[in-house]
């Protein structure tokens, strides 16, 4: 099946920790995303990617990193810098060749939690 | 500022009673306005999309319109099966392959049986 994977679902992060969160997808999409969701806040976000080895930030890349290497895999890394890291991360692929396919489609989701 | 803001925040309503959510935009350009549905702990399912004023789209009890300033989500006769929270998004012309959504703080609807 045709989908984006998001792995773990959930992510535990001790203080002054890096955590990285997958997103995998097999749709061939040029276009990823990273939000982040905030109860009672709409998506925020984080960076985004419509070419391998090419990447930009978002309206939130403070204390987050990427890296895209490989169309199919577009790795978050939550570093020490972000001081609230609790949320819940979605990915998002999308096709940007143009008409009705440029729909982004979302990933299941990890929830990160601070201990 | 490209803006998007959806109303009302939550709305319960009873099985069988039909309603609308509501989402209003302001953007410099449209390239197209899109409806989720977001299941608690899940990520965004896609509903629709629709690009120009006029425009509707239907799926089972769904149905989306569009003007040149918002977007309706009708929900007629929903079932409990409905309950989620429902989020719009819009993408606008910024003139080059920004391919960015912005999006809405989405609709709670709770149906109940």
């Amino acid at each position: 099946d045709g989908g984006i994977t998001q792995s773990p679902k959930y992510l535990f992060r001790k203080e002054g920790q890096n955590v990285t969160l997958s997103c995998e997808q097999n749709l061939n999409h040029d276009a990823m995303y990273w939000y982040r969701q905030d109860p009672g806040q709409g998506l925020r976000l984080i960076y985004y990617s419509q070419i391998v080895n090419d990447f930009q930030k978002g309206d939130i890349a403070e204390g987050y990193s990427v890296s895209r290497e490989k169309k199919e895999s577009f790795p978050l890394t939550v570093t020490s810098a972000q001081k609230n890291p609790t949320a819940f991360y979605l990915c998002a692929s999308m096709v940007t060749s143009g008409g009705p396919q440029e729909t982004q489609y979302f990933g299941p989701g990890t929830r990160l939690l601070v201990l | 500022e490209d803006q998007v803001t959806q109303s009302p925040e939550a709305l319960r309503l009873q099985e069988g009673e039909s309603s609308s959510l509501n989402c209003s935009y302001t953007v410099s350009g449209l390239r197209g306005l899109f409806w989720y549905r977001q299941d608690p702990g899940k990520g965004p399912e896609f509903l629709f999309t629709l690009y120009s004023a006029g425009e509707e789209k239907e799926k089972e009890r769904l149905k989306a319109t569009l003007t040149k300033k918002e977007s309706f989500l009708h929900i007629t006769a929903p079932k409990p099966e409905d309950s989620a929270t429902y989020l719009c998004a819009v993408r606008t012309d910024y003139g080059g392959a920004t391919n960015k959504l912005i999006f809405g703080t989405g609709t709670l609807l709770a149906v109940q049986p």
